[in-house]
């Protein structure tokens, strides 16, 4: 079984600062890495995601998260924030194999508020 | 590409009568969907697995017989809550995972109050 521990339930920040949204994750096997966002009211939409190769991964609106074996995490950074990425932030992991093995496990969640 | 739908968005039903919920897949076939609630501020939790033409396969503690799940085709898998009570009440999200791929699609959600 997996299991992702996201250490932060609400970060916030100036507009423009930084930020880094932790995700640490538990797995005996192999897994696929994903970030979402969910925006009040709304599904998930995929934002970043690490199956395999480089171990940092990107976004088109400039989130990055990095695989970190050793640690088993896989934090998000953004180096300048907007107002427009308030928003939840859920990191999940799935197992690298077929099917229904591909059912992801979430963390609770992480609420990225965004201030001027 | 990859859009999942969900209908309805929103429903109010009473206490007593069955609801069902819709996942379709626009524009590509989904051998497998899967189902999940979110509480208010909290994460989602997975529900079932359902591959079209067979059972669908639940997760420890949600009771089969009160979510019904029927994966009729490759691009349509329906949630049909029996006998809602207030507590059923939440939002019930889906998700559908093409053939041979690993990433799952998430539908917009449906907001379900049992009054």
């Amino acid at each position: 079984a997996q299991s992702v521990t996201q250490l932060d339930s609400q970060v916030p920040v100036f507009e423009e600062a930084p930020v880094e949204l932790r995700c640490n994750y538990s797995s005996s096997v192999s897994v696929y890495l994903f970030w979402y966002v969910q925006y009040p009211n709304q599904g998930l939409q995929l934002l970043l995601k690490y199956l395999s190769g480089s171990t940092l991964v990107e976004s088109i609106n400039g989130f990055e998260a990095e695989f970190n074996k050793s640690q088993t995490s896989f934090h998000l950074r953004k180096p300048s924030v907007h107002i427009s990425d308030t928003a939840e932030y859920f990191c999940a992991v799935s197992r690298n194999s077929g099917g229904s093995n591909y059912k992801l496990t979430f963390g609770k969640g992480t609420l990225l508020t965004v201030n001027p | 590409g990859a859009v999942v739908s969900q209908h309805p968005s929103r429903v109010i039903c009473k206490s007593g009568t069955s609801v069902k919920i819709e996942c379709r897949s626009l524009d590509f076939q989904a051998t497998t969907m899967f189902w999940y609630r979110q509480f208010p501020k909290q994460s989602l939790m997975l529900m079932a697995t359902s591959n079209e033409g067979s059972k669908a396969t639940y997760e420890q503690g949600v009771e089969k017989d009160k979510f019904l799940i029927n994966h009729a085709s490759l691009t349509l898998s329906t949630l049909t809550v029996t006998s809602a009570h207030p507590e059923d009440s939440s939002f019930y999200i889906c998700s559908a995972l093409p053939g041979q791929r690993y990433e799952q699609y998430f539908g917009p959600g449906t907001r379900l109050t049992v009054t």
